[in-house]
């Protein structure tokens, strides 16, 4: 069964609009990751936040991470048709150190 | 030359044939994973290596093997390939000390 589940499962927006995907998980983890696949393409690695982590920002990448809740957002801001692609949040649960990864958020940025 | 190399990048095959996906990479790292993807289920895992000698099973190991032959080199085998394992397939690696994975540009296989 997956660990993580986005939403929402798509989004549309304009291009210099922010968008904001949510991650929810099951049980306790370690770390939380974002991945960014591009049609078809392999997933590359955004950002990881530690479960004593609250925020992390990277360029226009805002995470942030409540285990009171167990879950996870993702913040996208001043938008660009480039970040049209699949977003999936990944949680390391620590045993066996691996992976597990959500079904993902298509966003689309439209001009 | 990219990182995670995945071959065949395609492949079309019958029922019942042996396929054999294979992975390489130059990052060094002793973690190799390969996730199988499929519209709305997200990537699940299939199996992972934590080097040569150390093979696990994930979540859908059944219908695959695998073969690590060295630490650079991972592969996945579908003995008796059946439809629905039609999919796309990745290869990844770990990084230890960042715990990031590295993708290859994923293997689509289609079963007919």
């Amino acid at each position: 069964s997956q660990q993580g589940e986005e939403d929402p499962q798509a989004l549309s927006i304009q291009e210099g609009e922010n968008a904001t995907m949510n991650c929810s998980y099951k049980t306790s983890i370690n770390n939380l990751q974002w991945y960014r696949q591009n049609s078809g393409r392999g997933l590359v690695h955004l950002i990881l936040i530690r479960s004593n982590e609250r925020e992390k920002h990277s360029g226009r990448l805002r995470v942030t991470l409540d285990t009171s809740k167990k879950s996870s957002s993702l913040l996208i801001t001043a938008s660009r048709a480039a970040d049209t692609a699949s977003y999936f949040c990944a949680t390391d649960t620590g045993g066996g150190n691996k992976l597990t990864f959500g079904t993902g958020t298509q966003l689309k940025v439209e001009l | 030359d990219a990182d995670v190399t995945q071959t065949p990048r395609n492949r079309i095959t019958k029922t019942g044939k042996r396929i054999m996906l294979e992975c390489s990479q130059t990052k060094g790292h002793d973690r190799m994973y390969w996730y199988r993807q499929d519209p709305g289920l997200g990537l699940r895992l299939i199996y992972y290596s934590f080097d040569v000698k150390d093979i696990n099973k994930g979540e859908i190991s059944d219908g695959y093997s695998v073969s690590r032959q060295a630490q650079a080199k991972f592969s996945l085998s579908l003995e008796s390939a059946i439809p629905n394992q039609t999919a796309l397939y990745f290869c990844a690696t770990r990084d230890l000390n960042t715990g990031e994975l590295f993708f290859g540009e994923g293997s689509r296989l289609t079963v007919l």
